[in-house]
């Protein structure tokens, strides 16, 4: 079974510090992981993804996430917050074809940006 | 490029009304995921189609139905609407049933 757990339901970090979301999850095989920003009122927008290639990925808007399979994280950061940063931020983990690729998402992150 | 397309992208229905939600995904994707997100929840997967036969199924209840057409758009027909049904509906879609999945905009659905 998948699952996905997102630390911290609300984060708040000033402008111009680090931005650190956490992600654990749990897959039965090896997953695709993805993480996903929604500002409000709009739909769901990629940041990045993990599918099996290198563990450091860079996405948009200067964000990056590591894949560590020993901790099963999937943590994203950015060295530096905007104030256009604040939003809520949902993890997802997919298993592909192997069980139907529907994704599992976390329950999200709200990020707030202190000027 | 061409994105998924979800329409309407608001709807306002009184309970017990039906409700149906139109999904037509990025030429050639024949994989169409439907999701449900209440209000301050996380998306919840609902009902999946690959090649116009559904391939998964979530968390969708009986009151709703969903298809997939021969031109790979779906449609997700919601009946008996009650106040819980309120949220945003995203559709995704793949080329594939591994594929990466792109999410539309959504449907906002009030239920008054």
């Amino acid at each position: 079974a998948q699952s996905v757990t997102q630390l911290g339901s609300h984060v708040s970090v000033s402008e111009g510090a680090l931005v650190l979301l956490r992600c654990n999850y749990s897959s039965s095989v090896p997953p695709y992981l993805f993480w996903y920003v929604q500002y409000p009122n709009q739909g769901l927008q990629l940041l990045l993804k993990y599918t099996s290639a290198a563990t450091l990925v860079k996405g948009i808007n200067g964000f990056e996430a590591e894949f560590k399979k020993s901790e099963t994280s999937f943590h994203l950061t950015k060295p530096s917050a905007h104030m256009s940063d604040a939003a809520e931020y949902f993890c997802a983990v997919s298993e592909g074809a192997v069980t139907g690729n529907q994704f599992y998402f976390g329950t999200g992150t709200s990020l707030t940006v202190i000027p | 490029a061409a994105g998924v397309i979800q329409s309407p992208r608001h709807l306002i229905k009184e309970k017990r009304e039906t409700a149906t939600l139109k999904c037509y995904p990025i030429p050639r994707h024949d994989t169409v995921y439907w999701y449900q997100q209440g209000p301050g929840q996380d998306p919840q997967f609902l009902i999946s189609f690959y090649e116009k036969m559904q391939s998964d199924k979530g968390s969708i209840p009986d009151r709703f139905s969903a298809q997939q057409f021969s031109d790979y758009h779906s449609e997700l027909n919601m009946s008996s609407l009650e106040l819980g049904d309120s949220a945003l509906y995203f559709c995704a879609s793949s080329w594939g049933q591994g594929g990466e999945q792109y999410f539309g905009p959504g449907t906002r659905l009030t239920v008054t």
